[in-house]
């Protein structure tokens, strides 16, 4: 079966640009969240979705936002990006919300973004 | 706030030296503790969940172990390929649908 699956695996922006990442979730898995892991750090939360609506957002700002289609996968958006936004953008699917099951989390390879 | 916190940062042994990591946090509602294993440039990949404090899980040469305000991951006998990022995490019971990572500790296991 296969896992979690991110788009683009990598890509270079400029400053001031917008980028769209992709994610399909393992089938069957209908929570898909969305964490940023700037490196040598921890992932840090932005958002969850669950059945389509959002269940849980991160401290991050308004230029960041997400959606989930009927099929359960998702996309990232981020508008006029910053240098500060370079990082590896993980994806992670799970079969319900958190604590309905037993809560562990499915991460893709992620999608490197290099802003210059 | 939340927080959880991972020591050492950085964890040198030679092949078949013991050792453990500890993760600390501080959450309103634990709902459930996480070890995760990540691999350069890689996601990071589910170990075990932790629930209640005394509760323990094993996987080979990892056992992780939960008490109030932390939990340890125990290395036996460690090889160079159990090199990576240990991530701790916790899922909190209040505030939201969301799961709050440590910064992790890069064990490096040298042959």
């Amino acid at each position: 079966d296969a896992g979690v699956t991110q788009s683009p695996t990598h890509l270079i922006k400029t400053r001031g640009q917008h980028v769209t990442l992709r994610c399909s979730p393992i089938s069957g898995h209908k929570s898909v969240s969305w964490y940023q892991q700037v490196l040598g750090q921890g992932p840090q939360f932005i958002f969850q979705y669950y059945e389509k609506e959002e269940r849980g957002r991160g401290n991050f700002p308004d230029r960041f936002s997400a959606r989930q289609f009927p099929n359960y996968s998702s996309e990232l958006n981020v508008n006029a990006l910053l240098l500060g936004d370079s990082a590896l953008y993980l994806c992670a699917s799970s079969l319900g919300l958190a604590g309905e099951n037993t809560g562990e989390l499915f991460f893709g390879e992620g999608s490197r973004l290099t802003v210059l | 706030e939340d927080q959880v916190t991972q020591s050492p940062e950085a964890l040198r042994l030679q092949e078949g030296e013991s050792s453990s990591l500890n993760c600390s946090y501080t959450v309103s509602g634990l709902r459930g503790l996480f070890w995760y294993r990540q691999d350069p440039g890689k996601g990071p990949e589910f170990l075990f969940t932790l629930y209640s404090a005394g509760e323990e899980k094993e996987k080979e040469r990892l056992k992780a172990t939960l008490t109030k305000k932390e939990s340890f991951l125990h290395i036996t006998a460690p090889k160079p390929e159990d090199s990576a990022t240990y991530l701790c995490a916790v899922k909190e019971r209040s505030g939201g649908f969301k799961t709050i990572f440590g910064a992790g500790t890069r064990l490096f296991v040298k042959a």
